[in-house]
């Protein structure tokens, strides 16, 4: 079956540093990739998404590039805010037949920004 | 784009008990789902929400224990039966407007659930 395994939190930044989560997925197919954020007390929003290999997506300065070749969805941002703290999860969807379109989700990973 | 509104927010239950969760998209979507997230954990798919039918449960979950309906295209229903503290979590409902596999999805805020 698909899996996205995506890196252990918690992550500790401090303002403006250089931020990396990396995810890994499995699939038996051609999935889409995604990052979902869920910021404190709310539910998932999407990020940014990929379909296709070599895709990037980016959104509110946050990048991530679909590396077929390594099956890798890392997500980047050059200098990360106070604003940024949040839970990010992985996530991937592929069809899997009779109309169903399941999402994996990674097991998220929290991100702590300090002034 | 879809907004989803979930209730209630948040509601600690007596073990033996039943629990229904509402979920209100404010536009017709294609598909809706149900997750669930256990503390520290990532979120499992329950099922899909299938308008006018039963429910697609996934592996692990049973109609009788998840009850589920939705009775159009807007609005659906999760209910937690003979609820133990093992079901404490946020049960979470999603929804997508479109089939394409890159189709993006929305969820609602949750609803945190405290089994006591």
């Amino acid at each position: 079956g698909n899996s996205v395994t995506q890196m252990e939190g918690p992550v500790t930044l401090s303002e403006e540093a250089f931020l990396t989560i990396n995810c890994t997925y499995t699939a038996t197919g051609y999935p889409s990739l995604f990052w979902y954020v869920q910021y404190p007390g709310e539910g998932l929003q999407l990020l940014l998404k990929a379909t296709k290999a070599d895709d990037k997506g980016s959104n509110k300065g946050f990048e991530a590039t679909y590396r077929k070749e390594t099956t890798s969805f890392h997500l980047e941002k050059g200098s990360v805010q106070v604003s940024d703290s949040a839970v990010y999860f992985c996530a991937l969807t592929e069809y899997s037949g009779a109309g169903s379109y399941q999402l994996t989700f990674g097991k998220g990973t929290k991100l702590s920004v300090i002034p | 784009s879809a907004v989803i509104s979930q209730k209630p927010s948040r509601d600690i239950c007596q073990r033996g008990t039943s629990l229904t969760i509402q979920c209100q998209v404010d536009s017709q979507v294609t598909m809706m789902f149900w997750y669930r997230q256990q503390p520290g954990q990532s979120l499992t798919l329950i099922a899909t929400a299938n308008q006018g039918s039963e429910a697609t449960y996934e592996s692990g979950f049973v109609i009788d224990k998840f009850p589920i309906s939705r009775p159009n295209l807007t609005f659906s229903t999760l209910t937690v039966s003979n609820m133990s503290p093992e079901d404490s979590s946020i049960y979470l409902c999603s929804a997508r407007t479109g089939l394409q596999v890159g189709t993006e999805a929305f969820f609602g805020q949750g609803t945190r659930l405290t089994v006591v």
